[in-house]
């Protein structure tokens, strides 16, 4: 199984809709990330988590919304979608036992019409 | 704020052949951490290499190894007998050393290796 997993991994929604993105882990990391990847942009930083209590705004954070649920899970909302939120979203966790090397989900494609 | 150019938007070499990928990045930071990232075309975000900045030694893993410049902010990976597999996009990264610091990436150069 994998370690970091990601739901939906394809989603098309329509302009104006909620749409929740989720990301669960079985590293026992205690930070999580969620970046987004553009083409010809690389990726770039959302939000991220130290531990359940702790959640720090990224670069571009304006428009989304995240919920650290528990360890495990950390969730991302963009509360009401446009299109140029179309994107491929990963989910990435780190602890120090990894020498913060982050490790990735498989992604998610997201399209808004 | 860090930044990380890679001035190779495509590449392409031979089977069995080695191939270069440049990357620069800007810090006044100290201590860091740098990566490379690999992205087949299936888009999970694979971890090629790693190195510390504070070591002087550049990192190895199997047929990937980087030179790693400090001075002059310089982190290319050397791909060597270079195999189908390794076609992919090739993202450079970079942490400031705080623990749990944000990944700042380039912008990737997509790799292709022919038969």
């Amino acid at each position: 199984d994998a370690d970091v997993t990601q739901t939906p991994r394809n989603r098309i929604t329509k302009t104006g809709k909620r749409i929740m993105l989720e990301c669960s882990q079985t590293k026992g990391h205690d930070r999580m990330y969620w970046y987004r990847q553009d083409p010809g942009l690389g990726l770039r930083l959302i939000y991220y988590s130290f531990d359940v209590k702790d959640i720090n705004k990224g670069e571009i954070s304006d428009g989304y919304s995240v919920s650290r649920q528990a360890q495990a899970k950390f969730s991302l909302s963009l509360e009401s979608a446009i299109p140029n939120q179309t994107a491929l979203y990963f989910c990435a966790t780190s602890d120090r036992q990894s020498r913060d090397t982050q490790y990735f989900g498989p992604g998610t494609r997201l399209t808004v019409l | 704020a860090q930044t990380v150019t890679q001035s190779q938007p495509e590449m392409s070499v031979q089977e069995a052949e080695t191939v270069t990928l440049s990357c620069t990045y800007d810090t006044s930071e100290n201590n860091y951490y740098l990566f490379w990232y690999k992205q087949p075309p299936s888009r999970q975000m694979i971890l090629v290499i790693r190195q510390e900045a504070y070591k002087q030694q550049n990192a190895t893993e199997n047929r990937f190894s980087v030179n790693f410049q400090k001075a002059a902010k310089s982190f290319s990976l050397k791909i060597s007998d270079s195999q189908l597999g390794d076609t992919a996009m090739y993202f450079c990264a970079f942490m400031k050393h705080s623990s749990g610091s944000r990944l700042t990436f380039g912008e990737g150069t997509q790799l292709t290796v022919n038969p």
